[in-house]
């Protein structure tokens, strides 16, 4: 059974670039949320989407947008990067009162 | 005040004792809390989910929750140098959905 998929592992952008990130569920699992994780800081939820719609939304600005296909697998786009977008990017599944399950990040640089 | 708040670490503890970690949270009305353990360079891992006040236990960890005190901890017993991690713990708030709220985690080094 596999478990929660990301792509790319890392990626390196330069500022003002635009990137694409990728995540496919855990089987089962409809709803996928994304957060961001700087070091040595917690993850801060960026957003949540489930039935394709985003269902909800942290404090991150318009540049952060996603999408959920019809197979419940999901991306992340961040337009205009900067420096400060740097970090470790998560996508964690879940389905319906259950507890969400992490994939393996995709580790982002800005130079 | 921080919506959830840990003591960053590092606790050390040697191997074979109790790790106690600690959390509190600001949303009283919050009804579901986690803890996961992340290894450097590696993604959170979940260990224990709890939603009623008390003790709940599996295997060598127990997850304590006082929602009067509004306070969560985890117990990890008989401690490995294998547990030498960083665990987080996150709460679902009143928000609406299931957004889970970080703390900044707490860094556990377990020594021989």
């Amino acid at each position: 059974d596999a478990g929660v998929t990301q792509s790319p592992t890392h990626l390196i952008k330069t500022r003002g670039q635009q990137v694409t990130l990728r995540c496919s569920p855990k089987s089962g699992h409809d709803t996928v949320s994304w957060y961001q994780q700087a070091l040595g800081q917690g993850p801060q939820f960026i957003f949540q989407y489930y039935e394709e719609e985003e269902r909800q939304r942290g404090n991150f600005p318009d540049r952060f947008s996603g999408h959920q296909f019809p197979n419940y697998s999901s991306e992340l786009n961040v337009n205009a990067l900067l420096l400060g977008d740097s970090a470790l990017y998560l996508c964690a599944s879940s389905t319906i009162n259950q507890p969400q399950h992490f994939g393996d990040g995709t580790r982002l640089s800005i130079l | 005040q921080k919506e959830v708040e840990q003591n960053s670490g590092p606790l050390s503890v040697p191997e074979g004792a109790i790790a106690s970690l600690n959390c509190t949270y600001s949303d009283r009305g919050s009804q579901s809390f986690f803890w996961y353990r992340q290894y450097s360079g590696k993604s959170p891992e979940l260990i224990m989910s709890i939603y009623s006040n008390g003790d709940k236990e599996d295997g060598r960890f127990t997850a304590q929750l006082n929602k009067a005190s509004q306070y969560v901890s985890l117990l990890i017993r008989d401690s490995q140098p294998s547990d030498s991690a960083t665990y987080l713990c996150a709460v679902i708030g009143t928000g609406g959905g299931n957004k889970l709220t970080f703390g900044t985690g707490t860094q556990l080094k377990v020594e021989l």
